[in-house]
């Protein structure tokens, strides 16, 4: 079976701060890997995806992620946060084949203005 | 707007009650999913349904029961077998059965407390 690790809990950076949040998964054949956000308050909603090609993934609000096949792992990053990045993000793996995405703990991160 | 309804958003149940929580969509989305999440835990999958009048456990579908009567709606019935009921429950929905393509669609979810 696949799983999802997110070994980040809680994050607090001030604003401006470099973020990268870790995500590794566990499964040997082929996967698509997403990231998604949850505001307080708000639905959960995607950042970025990488399904294949190009390993370094661009998404919404400045976000990107890097796809490391040897690594098995699917890290989130930003040059830099601002207060109102402060959300949970959770990493999230598919199979190639099988429809059911496999969510990692979160991560919750607070901004500090 | 097209989108997912969830309600209630808060919902108090009795310790041996069933509740149901509700889930519609008017996305014509395919299929259907429902999470529980809890702190630390990330979103576990309770039960999903590709098509109507069909539908599959998830990880953790001990204590709860669902239906899918119609494309817009997948009810989830959590039942006085659930042990450990209070938690955030999310529905989602996809396109395509294959969700790779698109991602899903969640709604805003329900709080239910065991009181």
């Amino acid at each position: 079976a696949q799983s999802v690790s997110q070994h980040n809990h809680h994050v607090i950076l001030s604003e401006a701060a470099s973020l990268e949040l870790g995500c590794n998964y566990s499964y040997g054949g082929t996967v698509n890997l997403f990231w998604y956000v949850q505001y307080p308050g708000q639905h959960l909603q995607l950042l970025l995806k990488y399904f294949s090609g190009d390993p370094l993934v661009k998404g919404i609000k400045g976000f990107e992620a890097e796809f490391i096949k040897s690594k098995f792992s699917f890290n989130l990053r930003k040059p830099s946060v601002q207060w109102s990045d402060t959300a949970e993000y959770f990493c999230a793996l598919k199979r190639n084949a099988g429809n059911m995405l496999t969510f990692g703990g979160g991560t919750r991160l607070m901004v500090k203005p | 707007d097209g989108g997912i309804t969830q309600s209630p958003k808060y919902l108090f149940r009795k310790e041996g009650q069933n509740v149901t929580l509700s889930c519609e969509q008017n996305l014509n989305h395919d299929a259907m999913y429902w999470y529980r999440q809890d702190p630390g835990q990330g979103l576990r999958l309770i039960y999903y349904s590709q098509i109507v009048n069909d539908f599959q456990k998830g990880d953790i579908a001990e204590g709860y029961s669902v239906s899918r009567e119609k494309k817009e709606s997948f009810p989830l019935t959590v039942t006085s077998a659930q042990k450990n009921p209070t938690a955030f429950y999310l529905c989602a929905s996809t396109l395509d059965r294959a969700p790779a393509n698109y991602g899903y669609t969640f709604g805003s979810g329900t709080r239910l407390t065991v009181v």
